[in-house]
């Protein structure tokens, strides 16, 4: 199992709004660790989408946002298009494993 | 353009060794740290390790399921960094990847990713 938890599976027909959760614990995003998040599109590498929890780097749309409460955080996407279809990673920092760097399990976003 | 591209990845037997080179191009290779993160077959994302610029020390941090086996190293003068991969497991078969590190708040980030090299651990 992943240190922090996220749907295996989430789906929305083009348009529509989707979320993406990131559950964690006091040692990771309750520590107030930042939360990072990537795109890996069907055969490549993992690309920066949010970083600190809600910054875009450039160049990555608007439709995409993220949020942090607590011990969790969330990714948003609006607008969905096909393009959109891709596995979606959490990424913190968690104090309980000697000082490690932990993702999360990936979701699988279907596009209808 | 910013890049970075890996090398070295093949097939290897259980129990011998690999050394994986990430060579980085259109930035100052010094000023940043570098961090491998693997992915195994059809499975997520999981970080190896990463070392700090000279700036901090050059220390490294390693994921449990490797540390004591690999060792990340970098040459600044080559814009180079290396994975040492020793007594490898059948589990340590996954696509490595190198990324560069970018401190956010009191965590780290990966801004930009190579390409990844495949590694097959198998008899």
């Amino acid at each position: 199992q992943s240190v922090l938890t996220q749907p295996p599976s989430v789906s929305g027909a083009p348009g529509q709004r989707v979320t993406i959760s990131c559950t964690g614990s006091g040692s990771n995003i309750g520590a107030n660790y930042d939360v990072h998040w990537y795109q890996q599109l069907p055969g490549t590498a993992p690309k920066l989408l949010i970083s600190g929890n809600s910054n875009r780097p450039s160049g990555v749309p608007d439709r995409f946002s993220g949020s942090k409460s607590g011990t969790s955080a969330s990714l948003a996407i609006t607008g969905l298009q096909a393009e959109d279809e891709a596995d979606y990673y959490c990424q913190s920092y968690d104090i309980s494993l000697s000082g490690s760097v932990v993702f999360g399990g990936g979701t699988k976003l279907t596009v209808l | 353009e910013v890049q970075l591209v890996e090398s070295g990845g093949g097939l290897v037997q259980p129990g011998r060794s690999l050394r994986l080179s990430c060579t980085a191009s259109g930035f100052t290779f010094g000023d940043y740290g570098l961090s491998w993160v693997r992915q195994a077959p059809g499975k997520g994302l999981e970080w190896v390790g990463l070392i700090r610029s000279k700036d901090f020390a050059g220390t490294r941090e390693y994921a449990a399921s490797v540390k004591g086996r690999f060792t990340i190293s970098r040459d600044d003068s080559k814009s180079v960094a290396y994975l040492q991969m020793n007594s490898l497991k059948t589990e340590d078969t996954a696509v490595y990847y190198c990324s560069r590190v970018v401190v956010v708040g009191a965590t780290y980030a990966f801004d930009i990713w190579g390409q990844g090299t495949m590694v097959t651990v198998s008899s």
